[in-house]
């Protein structure tokens, strides 16, 4: 089972919309409802930020949000913020019994 | 809230067993409501699964690391533990214990990382 695959960094402006890409395959992504994202800050512990594709966990801003199109998912982040900088992978549940595989991160920065 | 952390071992010899705790707080790790899950990053590349333990005793592993890997938990002690053995420099990585919950599919909780090196 291959990395899901992430481009390795996204910039953009305070304020601006940006969006992270996850793709993966039929097996994964594409054959998944279960697509989550995670925010790691440096030296931090890797946070939720989205679950099932596109639920937003208690607490989180709705300035996240999730959606899939075939095997690719997908974040957007909305009104980027100074603290969203950080990196963000994804992980999906699979069909076979390497249960869960993982995106390669991408290094967001706010410019 | 439920916190996780690693501890172990930084360093371990090529072809020695590597063996690392996670401790849970905040929560029991017997009360089924979580499975608990070893994920790795080797540096510069990508996170990997490596397995999960449910309390019923019912586990899962990686089957690119199965031959290798023990996953356990202490109840009494509310840990759960990882052995990984022959190790060799590819093992070198963060690792990171996690809870799942149970009926779930997204990681909740996850252990800051320890770093673990193989070398000799």
């Amino acid at each position: 089972q291959s990395a899901l695959t992430q481009p390795a960094s996204v910039s953009g402006s305070p304020g601006q919309s940006i969006t992270i890409s996850c793709t993966g395959t039929s097996s994964d992504v594409g054959g998944s409802n279960y697509v989550s994202w995670y925010q790691q800050h440096p030296g931090k512990a890797p946070k939720v930020m989205i679950y099932d594709v596109s639920n937003r966990p208690s607490g989180v801003s709705y300035r996240f949000s999730g959606s899939k199109f075939g095997n690719t998912a997908s974040l957007t982040i909305s009104g980027l913020q100074p603290e969203d900088e950080a990196v963000y992978f994804c992980a999906s549940y699979t069909s076979s019994s390497t249960l869960y595989v993982f995106g390669t991160g991408t290094k967001v920065t706010v410019l | 809230q439920v916190q996780l952390q690693e501890s172990g071992p930084g360093l371990v010899k090529p072809s020695q067993t590597l063996s690392l705790t996670c401790t849970v707080s905040g929560g029991s790790i017997s009360s089924g409501s979580h499975y608990w899950t070893w994920i790795r990053q080797p540096a510069g590349k990508g996170l990997e699964w490596i397995g999960r333990i449910y309390t019923s005793g019912s586990i899962n592993y990686n089957p690119s690391l199965k031959s290798r890997v023990a996953i356990s938990v202490d109840t009494f002690k509310n840990q759960f533990f990882l052995k990984l053995s022959s190790v060799t420099a590819a093992d070198t990585a963060v690792y990171y214990c996690a809870s799942l919950p149970f009926g779930d599919y997204e990681f909740d909780y996850w252990g800051q990382g320890t770093l673990v090196t193989v070398s000799s």
